[in-house]
């Protein structure tokens, strides 16, 4: 089970936000690899993958979002929040089947 | 620049069949995993399964003795079947590509297509 925290998350522009996911047991896959994602769900927009790996950040993705943690706890951080960054974000494992996902983080302005 | 289109029924009724489609445009087929997930409406995201192009396939349990994923190399389509459908199977259906040697990394998805299923 994948928890994340917080469920909201009301952020001034420019601020940053910071989002957790903590898994009910370790991400750690038998190859040495912890395949947590993180996505990104806007409105009227396809979703869209931001980070892999835990820390790798896709193609087009910009800096100002970086993924960090290890074992069963991860974080999200939006060093400065832009408009365009309002949606829903998902954490999701590769690790095990079934691949399950975080209940969702929805990120709005003040 | 990859794009996945798809496409089905979009109102059921209940015990009938969901079909789904998708379309691979751009890209190679072999590289990846595709898969279906779903989200009802006010709620997160389920991962209902994955298949690659040589037509293995992983389930999630929860749905397995309902779902059949297929896959058409010809036409860079694969396809989800969700037979015996109830109110429960309400949702927008995605389909997405994985990164082989990234699992987990969803990098293409659909626009998603609502299935409403009701009497």
């Amino acid at each position: 089970v994948l928890t994340q925290t917080p469920l909201s998350s009301p952020v001034t522009l420019g601020q940053p936000a910071s989002i957790s996911c903590r898994s009910s047991q370790s991400l750690v896959h038998s190859d040495g690899n912890t395949y947590l994602s993180w996505l990104q769900q806007r409105p009227g927009q396809p979703i869209r993958l931001l980070i892999y790996k835990i820390s790798n950040r896709f193609s087009g993705v910009p800096d100002r979002f970086s993924g960090s943690g290890a074992g069963t706890d991860f974080t999200l951080k939006i060093s400065r929040v832009e408009a365009e960054d309002v949606g829903v974000y998902y954490c999701v494992q590769a690790t095990q089947f079934p691949r399950t996902f975080g209940q969702g983080t929805k990120v709005e302005i003040k | 620049q990859v794009q996945l289109q798809q496409w089905g029924a979009g109102l059921l009724k209940p015990s009938e069949t969901l079909s789904l489609i998708c379309a691979v445009y751009g890209g190679s087929f072999s590289d990846y995993y595709w898969s279906w997930f779903r989200q009802s409406p006010g709620k997160g995201l389920e991962w209902i399964g994955e298949i690659n192009h040589r037509g293995g396939t992983n389930y999630n349990p929860s749905l397995k003795s309902r779902v059949t994923m297929s896959v058409d190399k010809s036409k860079n389509q694969f396809s989800l079947k969700l037979t015996s459908v109830t109110a429960a199977d309400t949702a927008v259906y995605y389909c997405a590509r994985e990164i082989i040697v990234a699992r987990g990394a969803f990098d293409n998805w659909g626009q998603g297509t609502l299935v409403t299923v009701s009497s």
